[in-house]
């Protein structure tokens, strides 16, 4: 199984702020990663898919970038909204895997 | 624009069978444009993926799960299903069914999942 790993696990960021979320694969997947964002109490939502396109009706101050084993996740002016926990996924092969979550809240 | 919705039980007896039922609204489970799938979290934990099913009837497990796991379509009332067997504590999760379109390799489509808990 490809393993994800993400980092970091946690963060505290302000409205206004820009964040990058990182994530690893254990071994290369090309750009067959995608990232979802989950709020609590709700199922996940797609953002980016195929490492770097933005799923229709996303905001277009979510972006990503990377191929192989390392991709991040840039937000670059965090708004209200956006506190959740943000996930990775591998669709390189089965079976599919996750990232543990990447969890953003208020400072 | 798909629409899909968990129903089943909420409560399942160790040792015994998880079943659940996703149905599929906005569109017919049987095109070949959409393939279909079942992920867990358990509560305050990450994302597992079960497996998928493609209109063809090919469907793809999680090794992990693969000797208890059975995902099937029901193509006369638009639905799919879950079959967990042998169930423990461990398999206390929300249950999410989703689905995606053929040729890509995501889930666009989410239901609002289900907590199934395992407990005598």
């Amino acid at each position: 199984d490809i393993q994800m790993t993400q980092s970091p696990s946690s963060l505290s960021a302000s409205v206004g702020d820009r964040v990058t979320i990182t994530c690893r694969a254990s071994q290369s997947i090309s750009s067959y990663l995608n990232w979802y964002q989950q709020k609590p109490g709700k199922a996940p939502k797609l953002l980016i898919y195929a490492a770097s396109s933005l799923q229709s009706g996303v905001p277009s101050r979510f972006s990503g970038s990377g191929s192989g084993t390392d991709f991040t996740l840039t937000i670059s002016s965090l708004q209200p909204e956006d506190f959740a926990t943000y996930y990775c996924q591998q669709s390189y092969s089965t079976p599919v895997t996750f990232g543990p979550g990447t969890k953003v809240d208020i400072k | 624009q798909l629409q899909l919705q968990e129903s089943g039980p909420g409560l399942v007896k160790p040792s015994e069978t998880l079943s659940l039922t996703c149905t599929v609204s906005g569109g017919s489970i049987s095109s070949s444009s959409y393939y279909w799938g079942w992920i867990r979290q358990p509560p305050g934990k990450g994302l597992e993926w079960i497996g998928s099913i493609y209109y063809s009837g090919s469907t793809y497990y999680n090794p992990s799960l693969k000797s208890r796991v059975t995902i099937s379509v029901d193509t006369s009332k638009n639905q799919f299903s879950l079959k967990l067997s042998s169930v423990t504590a461990a398999d206390t999760a929300v249950y999410y069914c989703a689905g995606g379109i053929v040729g890509a390799t995501y889930f666009d489509y989410w239901g609002q999942g289900t907590l199934v808990t395992v407990s005598s």
